[in-house]
């Protein structure tokens, strides 16, 4: 592995289901971001963790959970997926405030 | 006096001739600032970034241009490429917070 992996790279998913997209860094990097990118808005920040064993909300939590176990991967849940979450959803790491973060390849994630 | 250069969401640009990309930022209190270029179906990749102390920074064939006192930033791309076309975001960052904030996009077409 080098740099951030992202599983799936796309997905189905019927409305009501639960999903969690899982991401991975090997680069021992500190923090890790969950993204959602949709046409005309941009990267929008869903949660955080600065650090293993903390997370924090970003701009668009709602629907969403993580969790941080270890430094190296950073899953992103939804519990009960809604069509409003059809989106590319992009995993990152950097490793100290004020630093480039460095993005995985995406999942496309569509809900129906 | 200076003009702001007015962001556009979109780009074309002749193949060889300069680029110059434009973003407003929001915060006064961003002391941190990055170029990400992201092509089609991948994740951003990091360009160039600046810190608040300086107002110009130079890469490979790039020159970033930092304004605070109209909280503006420029992305000037030389000579381009046809490799260059993509969508290119400006984002910024607070002292000791690992979160950045996204911009827009402007999309960036080169003609041959």
């Amino acid at each position: 592995i080098a740099g951030i992996t992202q599983a799936p790279t796309s997905q189905i998913l019927a409305a009501g289901r639960r999903m969690t997209l899982r991401c991975t860094q090997d680069m021992r990097h500190n923090a890790m971001y969950w993204y959602r990118q949709d046409l005309g808005l941009g990267l929008r920040l869903i949660h955080y963790s600065n650090t293993a064993g903390t997370t924090g909300k970003g701009e668009v939590p709602d629907g969403y959970s993580v969790s941080r176990a270890n430094t190296d991967d950073f899953p992103l849940t939804l519990a009960s997926a809604v069509p409003s979450q059809t989106s590319v959803y992009f995993c990152a790491s950097s490793d100290s405030p004020s630093r480039e973060q460095f993005f995985g390849p995406g999942t496309r994630l569509t809900v129906l | 006096g200076e003009s702001v250069g007015l962001h556009l969401p979109t780009l074309s640009v002749q193949e060889g001739d300069n680029s110059i990309i434009n973003c407003a930022y929001s915060n006064s209190a961003s002391d941190y600032f990055i170029w990400y270029k992201q092509e089609s179906g991948k994740g951003p990749q990091f360009i160039i970034d600046i810190r608040s102390n300086m107002d110009k920074r130079q890469g490979q064939r790039v020159t970033v241009l930092l304004n605070k006192t109209v909280k503006h930033l420029s992305l000037q791309i030389a000579a381009t490429q046809p490799g260059d076309s993509a969508v290119y975001f400006c984002a910024e960052n607070i002292l000791n917070d690992y979160k950045l904030s996204f911009g827009a996009g402007t999309t960036v077409t080169v003609r041959a």
